[in-house]
């Protein structure tokens, strides 16, 4: 069990580009979720998987925002055209099962638009 | 709707003092009350969870929490703060959605500061 891995850990990127993020949860569980963190905020959902079915998608997900888990493993979230608006911390959290385990955390990706 | 209110933005202690950190949340049914902490540029770290029973919960590093159902209240505590639990730390409810929870509403987080 080596955690929740995201990739890149940081990013800046030009404001109009395309940019991608993955997450790999810890292995075997089923369930992954993406948030997002803005400076002095909590984490706010973006979205949760349970294995390849995406089931639900914050109103904050935008059309520009896309999220994919093809194979029940990995995911990566995408965000099209982005804005400044966009510059935070995303957040992947994987758990096995719910309630009666919490949501294990990566690190992030911190993305600046420039 | 859910939601989590975490009244203080900025504490802080001295090292060795006692700690209390607020936390309400709004929600309709038993909630499940988490508290997470977060080292400057780092993701979350759980610090204990409330699903149901006892009242009182211990979590790592020294922390509990109550949960008070008639204040709607999650309080953590610590009874000796050390220099490293400086950080951010943030109360979440577990959010139920047709009656499967699967997502966190989280506070905007208490920034806890210790003192020499």
């Amino acid at each position: 069990d080596t955690g929740v891995s995201q990739d890149p850990r940081h990013k800046i990127t030009k404001r109009g580009q395309n940019v991608t993020f993955r997450c790999d949860p810890i292995s075997e569980h089923n369930r992954l979720y993406w948030y997002r963190q803005t400076l002095g905020q909590g984490p706010e959902f973006l979205t949760y998987f349970q294995n390849e079915a995406q089931l639900e998608k914050s109103r904050l997900l935008s059309d520009r925002f896309s999220a994919e888990r093809p194979k029940g493993s990995f995911s990566t979230l995408e965000i099209q055209r982005t804005e400044q608006g966009d510059s935070a911390m995303y957040l992947c959290a994987s758990s096995p099962r719910w309630p009666n385990t919490e949501a294990f955390f990566g690190q992030g990706t911190r993305l600046t638009v420039v | 709707a859910q939601s989590v209110t975490q009244p203080d933005i900025h504490i802080t202690v001295s090292e060795g003092a006692s700690l209390e950190l607020r936390c309400n949340y709004s929600y309709g049914a038993t909630p499940y009350l988490f508290w997470y902490v977060q080292s400057p540029g780092q993701g979350l770290q759980l610090l204990l969870k409330y699903f149901s029973g006892d009242t009182l919960v211990q979590g790592i590093k020294g922390f509990e929490a109550e949960f008070k159902r008639s204040q709607s209240s999650f309080n953590l505590r610590k009874p000796s703060v050390h220099w490293s639990d400086a950080a951010e730390y943030f109360c979440a409810v577990g959010a139920d959605e047709g009656g499967a929870t699967n997502k966190l509403i989280f506070g905007t987080g208490t920034l806890l500061a210790v003192q020499p």
